[in-house]
């Protein structure tokens, strides 16, 4: 199975701040990586897809970049809902595999 | 709108098996396959399989093979989850979701808590 390491594993930034979550798999995905945002009570929702593809709804101070092993997803001007989990998910080889999720909360 | 609704929290004996539903509405449910994922504090997400709504295939997580099994009734637009031989470690908070794209998830239940306490 691919394994997906993200950090960090937890994160506190400042409204306003620009902040960065790292994902590295074990071998090269191809640009196959989702991310996903869950929301404290709530199930996960997907955010980015192949690496860079924003999802329906999504605003656009979220980003994605990255290729091979390693990725990132990059959120511009945070905002207090931005306040998450978030999990990076490869779809390259089945079973898709996630990584153990970066807590962000606020300063 | 698309939605899945899912069946409620679950105390279970060690031992013992769970159904947990996951009813589609929204959308062609025979057009999307429905997938299923634990999540635990300490181990994150796991994927544990999906089954194909318009055929009954499955394909399962070798992780979860004799753990979980897969159905659907098409005529209710409803997929189930059973889990079986319940330990402590099965205890988690399972979601469905549809699989949008190639093992993507764009849409998902809002999770059965699964407790396993004798």
């Amino acid at each position: 199975d691919i394994q997906m390491t993200q950090s960090p594993a937890s994160l506190s930034a400042s409204l306003g701040e620009t902040v960065t979550i790292e994902c590295l798999a074990s071998e090269d995905i191809y640009s196959n990586l989702a991310w996903y945002q869950q929301k404290p009570g709530k199930s996960p929702q997907l955010l980015i897809y192949y690496a860079n593809s924003l999802n329906d709804g999504v605003p656009s101070r979220f980003s994605g970049s990255g290729s091979g092993t390693q990725y990132s997803l990059k959120i511009n001007s945070l905002q207090s809902e931005d306040v998450s989990i978030y999990f990076c998910q490869q779809n390259y080889d089945s079973p898709w595999t996630f990584g153990g999720g970066t807590k962000l909360e606020l300063k | 709108q698309v939605q899945l609704q899912q069946s409620g929290a679950e105390l279970a004996k060690p031992g013992s098996s769970v159904k947990i539903s996951c009813k589609a509405s929204g959308y062609t449910f025979t057009s999307y396959y429905i997938s299923w994922i634990k999540q635990t504090t300490g181990q994150g997400l796991e994927y544990i399989g999906y089954i194909n709504t318009g055929s009954g295939g499955t394909n399962y997580n070798e992780k979860f093979k004799g753990k979980a099994t897969l159905t659907v009734d098409k005529s209710s637009s409803t997929a189930f989850m059973q889990l079986s031989s319940l330990t402590p470690d099965d205890s988690a908070v399972y979601y469905c979701a549809r699989e949008g794209n190639w093992g993507l998830f764009d849409y998902w239940g809002q999770g059965v808590m699964v407790t396993v306490s004798s």
